[in-house]
């Protein structure tokens, strides 16, 4: 089974600009978890989203957003970048998602994200 | 919140055994996950615990005590790919991961 992927791989941008960063689950995964990674906060949960629906959120201003899509794949959005937004976005996909029950998250590689 | 403490660095000889702590505060959790993240590589999942008790993967193994709000990974036969971050991590009953700062493990020759 092919593992979690996200594009593109390296992104620079500059303060002010957008961006967009994808992620496809593992097949059959329906849950997909966005993560910001910095050297400062280490990783920090951003949103997750199951059966197109955003279903948890972390402590991070409206600047980012997310969806999913009806194939699980999943998109995430930083408008009006910050220099602060400099980090490494990390996806996770796991298989059920379901409230209560232990499911492991598998990362992708990530998408590293430079604001100049 | 579920603060969650680990040592920043430790250093051991190839073929030595470390064990890396966790500790937590929180008043509940779902489960406890270790992820090994090599620099400028994703995290990879190594090992979860739900339940009291030592759970054993091959050269690791990870231990769980939620009366002491404690857990530990422990890495056997140290080898040189085993320099690393090695990141506790707690799962709430959504699923989402509060993570700890990481372990960096140095292996020495």
């Amino acid at each position: 089974k092919a593992g979690v992927t996200q594009t593109p791989r390296y992104l620079i941008k500059t303060r002010g600009q957008q961006v967009t960063l994808s992620c496809s689950p593992i097949s059959g995964h329906r849950s997909v978890s966005w993560y910001q990674q910095t050297p400062g906060q280490g990783l920090q949960f951003l949103f997750e989203y199951f059966s197109e629906t955003q279903r948890n959120k972390g402590n991070f201003p409206g600047r980012f957003s997310g969806r999913q899509f009806s194939n699980s794949r999943s998109e995430m959005n930083v408008s009006t970048l910050e220099l602060g937004d400099s980090a490494l976005y990390l996806c996770a996909s796991s298989s059920s998602g379901l409230a209560g029950t232990t499911d492991t998250q598998y990362f992708g590689p990530g998408t590293r994200l430079t604001v100049l | 919140g579920q603060n969650i403490d680990q040592p920043t660095e430790m250093t051991a000889t190839e073929g030595a055994i470390v064990q890396i702590n966790c500790t937590y505060q929180t008043s509940g959790f779902n489960g406890l996950f270790w992820y090994q993240q090599h620099a400028g590589e994703a995290p990879t999942f190594l090992s979860y615990n739900v339940l009291d008790g030592l759970e054993e993967k091959g050269r690791f193994s990870s231990f769980l005590s939620r009366s002491k709000g404690y857990s530990y990974l422990l890495l056997k036969e140290l080898q040189m790919k085993d320099s690393a971050s090695y990141l506790c991590a707690l799962e709430d009953s959504w699923g989402k991961l509060q993570f700890g700062a990481g372990t960096q493990v140095v292996v020495t020759p």
